[in-house]
């Protein structure tokens, strides 16, 4: 059973605007949640993390949000810019212990 | 960031044959290191934690003797599909973690297995 959902398999933006990523969880017991980013060929790269003790954590154009009474993350990216074209990945898990990982959101970012 | 190397990117091999996917942390020392497997359209399956110097732990469905863990050393994780069948072909990817108590994974880039 799918512990880290990622229901949308890909998102087009345009430059410049706002790009949404969401990811949701069912184990209420999850104390930390990662993005990675995955360009064609290459492993995934670490992008940006939360705590479950935040609910909101930035990192320049990025920012994760996290909604623990829905179970949801969301990754914002402002504004797009055509290189963050990439497969997006969720995770979600324990401090120390496995981590389990969404099936990915293709974002194309149109010039 | 840290760099972890995968190798072969990509092998092709015939049934019956064994093959050897190395995972190397190249800039830091890795207690810890992970193989996952991806099915197409699908997550990153966790397969096995290998712990340098002491046995793999398996996931639950994952045969042992099937796929081969070894982390010989502080760099070095090797994962062996023994006996391969065209059900192993897949996308096999490892990952390793500075330390224990570390949240962050870096990935190798992966393999593609293909078994005739």
């Amino acid at each position: 059973d799918q512990q880290v959902k990622q229901n949308s398999p890909s998102l087009s933006v345009q430059e410049g605007r706002i790009s949404i990523l969401n990811c949701d969880y069912t184990n209420s017991m999850f104390d930390y949640f990662l993005w990675y980013k995955k360009y064609p060929a290459e492993g995934p790269t670490f992008l940006i993390s939360i705590s479950s003790i935040k609910d909101k954590n930035e990192d320049g154009r990025f920012t994760v949000f996290l909604n623990k009474s829905a179970k949801h993350l969301s990754l914002h990216i402002v504004p797009s810019q055509p290189g963050d074209s990439a497969v997006y990945f969720c995770a979600a898990g324990n401090t120390g212990n496995q981590f389990y990982f969404g099936t990915g959101t293709s974002l194309t970012v149109i010039p | 960031g840290a760099v972890v190397s995968q190798h072969p990117s990509r092998v092709i091999c015939k049934s019956g044959t064994s093959v050897k996917i190395e995972c190397r942390s190249l800039d830091f020392q890795a207690t810890t290191m992970f193989w996952y497997r991806q099915f197409p359209k699908k997550s990153l399956m966790l397969m096995a934690t290998s712990n340098e110097g002491s046995k793999a732990t398996y996931e639950q469905g994952v045969e042992k003797d099937k796929f081969l863990i070894n982390h010989a050393s502080l760099t070095l994780s090797t994962l062996t599909v023994t006996s391969a069948h065209p059900e192993d072909s897949s996308f096999y990817i490892c990952s390793a973690r500075r330390s224990p108590g570390q949240n962050i994974q870096y990935f190798g880039a992966g393999t593609r297995l293909s078994v005739l």
